[in-house]
């Protein structure tokens, strides 16, 4: 079935670091990819999203590119904020159907004044 | 628009009690999806309705849960004769109608503890 695979955390950055978030998913067909984020004790709140191969779907600084060739959609940012740590993540559904969502475990970010 | 509210937030409760979740999806959006985050983990996929018809079921929902979304807006998801291993976050979500990939907007959850 379909899944996707997370870089595991914590990422421990200083402010204005750069940052990469990996991720990486195995699915048939061209799925949707997503990038959520979930503050402490909160649901999740939608950062970015693509919706076919090449797409660069980018939301408060951060971006990330559908990759079909790597199967990947890593995520990026280029100068953290503290207000970033949170814990990011990845997931993909599929176009038909009733576009379950597939989640990968998450990637805690903290970062440091 | 006041976004998807989930109720209660949080609820204790000891193992072998029922236990009753329910969720406000967003006015309109006519698909509806429940979640559940362990500790530690992505969410995983419980169940789907689209209107009041629940149209696919994981295996992770043992007979001991049950969902309803009786007039197509609000759902409830019941958890009977509650275990240990029930305590997580259960999240609901609602997304739009219609052809194409579609957002889920999630709620803030319902935070399960079972003594």
């Amino acid at each position: 079935g379909d899944s996707v695979t997370q870089m595991e955390g914590p990422v421990t950055l200083s402010e204005e670091a750069f940052l990469t978030i990996n991720c990486t998913y195995t699915a048939t067909g061209y799925p949707s990819l997503f990038w959520y984020v979930q503050y402490p004790g909160e649901g999740l709140q939608l950062l970015l999203k693509a919706t076919k191969a090449d797409d660069k779907g980018s939301n408060k600084g951060f971006e990330a590119t559908y990759r079909k060739e790597t199967t990947s959609f890593h995520l990026e940012k280029g100068s953290v904020q503290v207000s970033d740590s949170a814990v990011y993540i990845c997931a993909l559904s599929d176009n038909t159907g009733f576009q379950k969502l597939v989640f990968g475990t998450g990637t805690r970010l903290l970062v440091s004044p | 628009d006041t976004g998807v509210s989930q109720n209660p937030r949080h609820k204790i409760t000891k193992r072998g009690q029922n236990v009753t979740f329910r969720c406000d999806p967003i006015s309109e959006h006519n698909r509806l999806y429940w979640y559940r985050q362990t500790l530690g983990q992505g969410p995983e996929f419980l169940t789907y309705f689209q209107n009041e018809a629940q149209l696919e079921k994981s295996r992770l929902l043992s007979d001991r849960f049950s969902a309803e979304r009786p007039k197509g807006s609000f759902s409830t998801l019941e958890i009977q004769r509650t275990e240990q291993g029930d305590s997580a976050m259960y999240l609901c979500a609602s997304s739009t109608p219609g052809p194409g990939s579609k957002t889920q907007y999630f709620g803030p959850g319902t935070r399960l503890l079972v003594l």
